[in-house]
């Protein structure tokens, strides 16, 4: 059984950077074919993709956030971590990590996700 | 930057079909996956590689595919798959994952 859960703070400052931990059982980051993503929802709003990371070390991000955002891995630990800086009230959203399975055929596509935590940006 | 476009509500009622669209460039070459979300909850993914359903995934929910649009199917709804559902694809060259606007299907 797969599962993914989020942890980091709840509520950030505006202009401090972000630092959240999917933590993950069922799966490994080694696997070929493998991978983990992270995804923000802003209340009200749409899913929208942040970054990922694959078993291969590879990594992708938005284009939009590509400049404020990292995502890094530690398999020993079954963790990916996701940074994000300057942050601003507008990234006030739930933030998911889940479960990537990818192919050169047909992408990736998010099999599993975590339960999702709130981050809330405010002076 | 690039666009998965889906109808912001559809309303069936009880036993009814229902029928999500999502339309993209893009979805020419690359495959299309569909989740729903329902209140307070984390997606599930429904439908992957446009037409294949997860274990655990009620056969009443089918996806299809037509140029460069998409379809998730519902047939015979019930209450409990009033929803919003996100489309999700990759960018022509596979570089960027994208999700469609959502749509809130209403069981009316």
């Amino acid at each position: 059984q797969i599962t993914l859960k989020e942890s980091g703070p709840t509520l950030v400052k505006p202009t401090q950077t972000l630092t959240l931990t999917c933590t993950f059982s069922g799966f490994s980051l080694i696997t070929s074919g493998v991978g983990v993503g992270w995804i923000r929802q802003p209340p009200g709003k749409a899913l929208d993709w942040l970054a990922l990371i694959y078993w291969n070390d590879g990594t992708r991000y938005s284009p939009s956030l590509k400049s404020r955002v990292a995502i890094t891995k530690d398999t020993s630990k079954n963790q990916v971590v996701l940074t994000m800086t300057n942050m601003v009230p507008a990234d006030t959203a739930t933030y998911y990590c889940a479960h990537i399975l990818y192919s050169s055929r047909w992408g990736e596509y998010f099999q599993q996700w975590g339960q999702g935590t709130l981050v809330t940006v405010s002076s | 930057s690039y666009e998965l476009t889906q109808p912001p509500s559809v309303s069936v009622s009880p036993g009814q079909t229902a029928r999500i669209t999502c339309s993209g460039d893009a979805l020419s070459k690359q495959y299309g996956h569909w989740y729903q979300q329902k209140p307070g909850q984390a997606p599930v993914l429904v439908i992957y590689k446009d037409s294949e359903r997860p274990s655990g995934i009620p056969e009443r929910f089918s996806g299809s595919r037509s140029g460069t649009t998409v379809t998730l199917t519902i047939s015979g709804v019930q209450a409990e798959d009033e929803a919003d559902y996100y489309c999700q694809s990759a960018d022509s060259s596979g570089t960027y994952v994208v999700f469609g606007g959502g749509t809130k299907l209403t069981v009316l």
